[in-house]
C-alpha cells in the first residue's frame, strides 16, 4: 500500500517569504505522479503542481516549485514570494502509474502573515 | 474549457434518510469521474471512480452507492444515512494524464 505523510501539521510564514512544506511517500512502484493540491477556506482543491516520477527535472509553476528526491521519496513544495491568498491547506498526493485512487497525506496548513 | 458543477452545496440529513449527490462536468467527453469524501481535519478518500457509462468500481465498502447515467453525470447516493457518513464530498474528473480536477463539494451532516 502506497502511504503519504506530511509531517508539518501547521506553518507560518510572512508575506513576501519563502517557505517549504514536506512530503514522504511510500512505494514499490517505479512509475507513479505526485501532486500538490491546495484547499483554501472555500474547501474546493486545487492542484498546484504535478511531477512524474521518471522526470529527474523538478516542476515548476510561476511561484511554486518541487524538489523531488526519489531515491528519498520525497517531494517537497517549495512557494516563493509568499501572498496572503496561498493560505491554505496543502495536500500532498499520490498516484501510481496504473491506479486510479489520489492517496493523499493529511495536509499541511499554511497561514500567510502580512 | 472543463467546469464542474456539484449539488447541493450543503446538505442537513437526518438518520436513516435517503441520499443523492450530483456532479455534472461540462467541456469534455468520456471523462473519468470520481468521489472522494474528506473527514475532518483529513485528506480525501477515495470512495468511487468511473471509467464509462454505467461503469462504476468501488474503492471502500460502505453505505454508499454511485451510478453514472450520462457520459457526464456521477450521482452518490444512499438508502439510509448513518451518522458515519456525515462529512465532504467532493467529485473530480480526468480526462488524459493523471491530474484531477475537483468540484466545489457538497458538506453533508447527519443529524
Amino acid at each position: 500500500a502506497q502511504t503519504v505523510t506530511q509531517s508539518q501539521p501547521e506553518m507560518s510564514v510572512q508575506e513576501a517569504e519563502t517557505v517549504t512544506l514536506s512530503c514522504t511517500y511510500d512505494t514499490s512502484e517505479s512509475n507513479y505522479y505526485l501532486f500538490w493540491y491546495k484547499q483554501p477556506p472555500s474547501r474546493q482543491m486545487i492542484l498546484v503542481i504535478r511531477q512524474e516520477a521518471y522526470k529527474q527535472q523538478n516542476a515548476t509553476e510561476n511561484r511554486f516549485s518541487v524538489n523531488f528526491q526519489k531515491a528519498a521519496k520525497s517531494f517537497s513544495l517549495k512557494i516563493s514570494d509568499s501572498q496572503l491568498g496561498d493560505t491554505a491547506m496543502y495536500f500532498c498526493a499520490f498516484m501510481t502509474d496504473s491506479g486510479y485512487a489520489l492517496n493523499f497525506g493529511k495536509g499541511t496548513s499554511l497561514l500567510v502573515t502580512p | 474549457s472543463q467546469t464542474i458543477h456539484q449539488w447541493p452545496a450543503t446538505l442537513v440529513q437526518p438518520v436513516g434518510s435517503p441520499l443523492s449527490l450530483e456532479c455534472t462536468v461540462e467541456g469534455t467527453s468520456n471523462p473519468n469521474l470520481y468521489w472522494y469524501r474528506q473527514a475532518a481535519g483529513r485528506g480525501l478518500q477515495l470512495l468511487f471512480y468511473s471509467v464509462g457509462i454505467g461503469q462504476i468500481s468501488s474503492e471502500v465498502p460502505q453505505n454508499l452507492s454511485a451510478s453514472r447515467p450520462q457520459d457526464r453525470q456521477f450521482i452518490l447516493s444512499s438508502k439510509k444515512l448513518l451518522l458515519s457518513d456525515s462529512g465532504f464530498y467532493l467529485c473530480a474528473w480526468s480526462v488524459q494524464g493523471n491530474e484531477q480536477y475537483f468540484g466545489p463539494g457538497t458538506r453533508l451532516t447527519v443529524t
